[in-house]
């Protein structure tokens, strides 16, 4: 069963660039015809994607998020990246990384992973 | 802000029927399938319907998704105390490049 984990620096400075791993375990990034994505979720609120990548390199972004996003996979080391840059306190959440299905956004989660934007 | 409204809370004793209403527009759930997530307190999201009224597997019949027009329902019947939850609807969006967008979300609280 793939499992995913999220990791990377918890906090970050405004207007510097957030940057988040996810690595899928229990299975090959590679196979099937799934696409990766980012989920965030400020605390006590509601959930925003922030974009997806297919093992191709192909990628769709949020377009609320104004050329900021990046997401990249790399299929050697079974891992996919957000890359979030000119951050502000606005983009500290708990972010996720997901499996999707060609039949279902989102159909496995990672635990998530908390960022905080400051000084 | 998300373009698919909820209302913020619903909620029912056990063993009752609730249902969640999602609402939305011809861009989004008019025209795409719909997807329920579930969030228990503490933990990340589990998908709970898929393709409008689809259950993953492990996913009790209990839960039930329906779709008319631009708008979307999830019913939980028979509501049990571990269904207390916040629920998410969301679907893909066609404007601007299409994004995947999220619900304004449902507290259910089982009193």
């Amino acid at each position: 069963q793939v499992q995913l984990q999220e990791s990377g620096p918890g906090l970050v400075k405004p207007s510097q660039t957030l940057s988040l791993t996810c690595t899928v375990s229990g299975g090959s990034i590679s196979s099937g015809a799934y696409s990766w994505s980012w989920i965030r979720q400020p605390a006590g609120k509601g959930l925003e994607w922030i974009g997806r990548v297919y093992t191709s390199g192909s990628a769709n972004y949020n377009p609320s998020l104004k050329g900021r996003v990046t997401i990249s996979v790399d299929t050697s080391k079974n891992q996919f990246s957000l890359k979030l840059s000119s951050v502000t306190a606005a983009d500290t959440a708990l972010y996720y990384c997901t499996r999707d299905l060609v039949i279902a956004v989102a159909a496995t989660w990672g635990q998530g992973t908390l960022v905080t934007v400051s000084s | 802000q998300s373009v698919l409204t909820q209302p913020p809370s619903a909620s029912g004793t056990p063993g009752q029927r609730v249902t969640i209403s999602c609402s939305g527009s011809s861009s989004n759930i008019g025209g795409n399938y719909v997807y329920w997530y579930q969030q228990l307190p503490g933990t990340a999201p589990k998908l709970l319907i898929y393709r409008d009224n689809q259950r993953p597997s492990g996913v009790p019949d209990r839960f039930s998704g329906s779709k008319s027009g631009t708008s979307a329902s999830l019913a939980i019947s028979g509501l049990r105390s571990e269904d207390e939850a916040d629920y998410y609807c969301a679907a893909w969006d066609d404007r601007v490049s299409g994004s995947f967008v999220f619900g304004t979300g449902t507290k259910v609280t089982v009193l």
